[in-house]
């Protein structure tokens, strides 16, 4: 079992609504992203955080509003979102965000992602 | 920049046969380098990573990887593969200094007929 957890597993929300995707980790795990996967492709990042700050934005729409409150919690607000933001939404964790320290293997942690759909 | 290029995009093979997925990528520095597989319908699951020392890398369930820097390759491979091996391999590769950005290859389709 993956041990970033993300809710919700499933979500279908309408171009009008307004929607949050959560993920948790507690692993003391100082850096936090966010990636998008469409179908049989890699994913693709959006956001790191780093320290509870933003430090990249892979140019991604406003529509997409990260948020991280506190080092174990990072959120993804979803506002007017379109059709062909339709995708698995993954959420991961490392060690750090920045130069690799001792015992820090730099290895990201996935969760079992939330599957958007945008009708 | 760094990117990453996986070679085979989809591998059809039988239960017993033997498995190499090919990845190259492209950044002049120290990387560190990293094999994932996602079964359908599950999560991103680490196969087996290489930072430094043999380049011969074990990772789980049978796999291994070998790090040829003069050739910029990280090998995936099984000697024998079961039909529960029938996922999407990732290759990825991050430098060590610098943001974390982890960039992805396109990903291999391997399916395994019994």
């Amino acid at each position: 079992d993956t041990e970033v957890t993300q809710t919700p597993k499933h979500l279908v929300m309408g171009m009008t609504n307004k929607k949050s995707l959560k993920c948790e980790q507690h692993m003391g795990h100082r850096a936090m992203y966010w990636y998008k996967q469409k179908a049989k492709k890699p994913p693709e990042l959006m956001f790191v955080y780093s320290y509870e700050k933003l430090s990249i934005n892979e140019s991604v729409p406003s529509r997409f509003s990260p948020e991280c409150p506190n080092s174990s919690l990072l959120n993804l607000h979803l506002h007017a979102l379109q059709p062909e933001d339709s995708a698995l939404y993954l959420c991961a964790s490392s060690q750090s965000a920045g130069t690799s320290g001792p015992g820090d293997t730099g290895e990201l942690f996935f969760g079992e992602g939330s599957r958007l759909t945008v009708l | 920049a760094q990117s990453v290029s996986q070679h085979n995009h989809h591998v059809i093979l039988s239960e017993a046969a033997s498995l190499e997925l090919g990845c190259n990528y492209s950044y002049g520095g120290t990387v560190n380098l990293f094999w994932y597989v996602q079964y359908p319908g599950q999560h991103l699951q680490l196969l087996l990573k290489y930072f430094s020392g043999d380049p011969l890398v074990k990772g789980i369930k049978g796999f291994e990887a070998e790090f040829i820097k003069s050739k910029f390759s990280f090998n995936l491979r099984k000697p024998s593969v079961q039909w529960s091996d029938t996922a999407e391999y990732f290759c990825a590769v991050k430098s060590p200094a610098g943001p974390r950005k982890l960039s992805f290859g396109a990903g291999t389709t391997v399916t395994v007929r019994a």
